[in-house]
């Protein structure tokens, strides 16, 4: 599965989109994008996942560039209770490694 | 439905005690894991199961044993508890099938320590 470079922490004030980057320049062809975060210690809870088009679902928006080398997760309206470790993802559907490999996310703080 | 249920949330164990962690999934998936977090770090696999009856290694299986008797359930077992598996475990599964994506829940997590 392709390698995931993230910013280690990044700050939104509340009621603000909170866009969060990530980068997967050796992605493949036939790999999704996946978004996940973790609060606190809780057990991590999917966001969104992408292939190629943009994706928006209740949570949040994934945009993913053309080249498919880069994405963004949108959060539109940041809330206290976002504040969480943001982890991108990029993984095949089927085959290729169990080794989901989370790395270390970057940490949202969402400000009052 | 409950989505993915650990049993139990904390637990303090002794050095050389034994005890397994309960999981499991009410969504119909086919595969379900195991991972580990120590603190300030990500998720390690523990073992992984692609459907009853059939499980395998992930990164880090020494000192636990796993079964899939059925395709709800996925417990793990500690046979000899050491205080490096003090760590907060998680059990996940997803429906893995041909370009459907593969969305893995996660559980709520179960805090072991061992002293």
């Amino acid at each position: 599965d392709a390698k995931t470079t993230q910013p280690p922490s990044m700050d939104c004030a509340e009621g603000r989109a909170a866009n969060l980057p990530c980068n997967h320049s050796t992605i493949s062809g036939n790999e999704y994008v996946y978004w996940y975060r973790q609060i606190h210690s809780q057990g991590p809870q999917y966001i969104i996942h992408g292939l190629k088009n943009n994706e928006t679902n209740e949570m949040a928006s994934l945009i993913i560039t053309e080249d498919r080398k880069s994405s963004t997760l949108i959060l539109p309206h940041a809330t206290l209770r976002d504040t969480a470790v943001y982890y991108c993802i990029v993984r095949r559907p089927q085959g290729g490694s169990e080794k989901l490999v989370f790395g270390k996310g970057t940490k949202l703080t969402v400000n009052p | 439905n409950a989505g993915v249920t650990q049993t139990p949330k904390f637990r303090i164990l002794k050095i050389g005690q034994s005890m397994t962690l309960q999981c499991a999934q009410d969504m119909n998936h086919n595969y379900m894991y195991w991972y580990r977090q120590d603190p300030g770090m990500g998720l390690k696999l523990i073992y992984y199961s692609v459907g009853a009856g059939i499980t395998d290694k992930g990164e880090v299986p020494n000192g636990y044993n796993v079964s899939r008797s059925t395709t709800e359930d996925f417990p793990l077992r500690l046979e000899l508890a050491a205080p490096s598996q003090t760590s907060v475990y998680f059990c996940a599964s997803s429906y893995r099938g041909q370009n459907s994506g593969n969305t893995i829940y996660f559980g709520e997590g179960s805090w072991l320590t061992v002293v």
